[in-house]
C-alpha cells in the first residue's frame, strides 16, 4: 500500500507570493492533517480535514487555508508569504479523526523556503 | 495551558549503548501518548501509542513507559545503532482530538 505522498518536495518562493501544497493520503484514509515544523517551534498543527470538511484548526492566521477533495486528497494554500513561513510542511493521514486512537501516517513533507 | 516538555534537548551516545528520553506533559484530560521517530528530511514515523491504562509498550529495541499519575513518559532505546540517530517526538492527545507536540530530542549515535 502506497504511503502518504506530498508534492512538491521542495519549493522556493519570494515574500508576497502565494503557494499551494498537495497531499495524497493513504488509500482508504479519510482524515488529513497539516503541520508546520520549524527548528524553533517544533511541530505545530495547522488544520485537519475529514470527509471534505475542516474538523479542527490550529492557531495560524487566515493566510493559511486548505481544502479536501472527494478522493480525500488535500491541498494547503499560503497567501502573501512571509519570511517566517519558511518551514517543513507535513501532511498526515489516518482512517478517522486524528484525535482518536487511530495512528497517523506522515508524508515526507514539503520544504518551503521564502526569500 | 497544555504543554509537552522533552528532555534532553539533544543527546550523543556511543553505538551499542542504551539511552532514555523523557517526556513530561500537563495535558488534561488525557487520551493517549505517542512517540515518533523522525529521520532528517523525512516525516515522523510512529513508534508507540499508549492509552491511560498502559504502562509499558515495546517496539523492537524501543520501550516506552507511561506514568499517568505523574504525567511522565520515557522512551528507552536498547543497544543503540547508527540508524537510531534521529529526532524523537512525544505527542499527547486529549479525548477531543487536540494534539500537543513536544519539541523533540535530537539523538546522535556515534560509532
Amino acid at each position: 500500500k502506497a504511503g502518504v505522498t506530498q508534492t512538491p518536495r521542495y519549493l522556493i518562493k519570494t515574500r508576497g507570493q502565494q503557494v499551494t501544497l498537495s497531499c495524497s493520503p493513504i488509500s482508504g484514509h479519510r482524515s488529513v492533517s497539516w503541520y508546520q515544523q520549524t527548528p524553533g517551534q517544533g511541530l505545530q498543527f495547522l488544520f485537519e480535514y475529514f470527509s471534505e470538511t475542516q474538523r479542527n484548526k490550529g492557531n495560524f492566521p487566515g493566510r493559511f487555508s486548505g481544502r479536501q477533495f472527494s478522493n480525500s486528497r488535500s491541498e494547503m494554500n499560503v497567501s502573501t508569504l512571509e519570511l517566517g513561513d519558511s518551514a517543513l510542511y507535513l501532511c498526515a493521514s489516518s482512517l478517522a479523526s486524528r484525535g482518536n486512537y487511530n495512528e497517523q501516517f506522515f508524508g515526507p513533507g514539503t520544504r518551503l523556503t521564502v526569500l | 495551558k497544555n504543554q509537552v516538555e522533552q528532555s534532553p534537548q539533544s543527546l550523543i551516545i556511543l553505538e551499542g549503548k542504551n539511552c532514555t528520553l523523557q517526556c513530561n506533559y500537563t495535558v488534561s484530560p488525557f487520551s493517549n501518548l505517542r512517540w515518533y521517530k523522525q529521520d532528517t528530511g523525512r516525516g515522523p514515523v510512529s513508534l508507540t501509542i499508549m492509552t491511560f491504562s498502559e504502562n509499558t509498550k515495546s517496539n523492537g529495541r524501543y520501550t516506552a513507559t507511561l506514568d499517568a499519575d505523574t504525567k511522565q513518559s520515557s522512551l528507552h532505546i536498547t543497544a543503540s545503532q547508527l540508524s537510531d540517530s534521529a529526532s524523537y517526538i512525544c505527542v499527547v492527545s486529549s479525548p477531543r482530538g487536540t494534539l500537543t507536540f513536544g519539541k523533540g530530542t535530537m539523538l546522535l549515535v556515534s560509532p
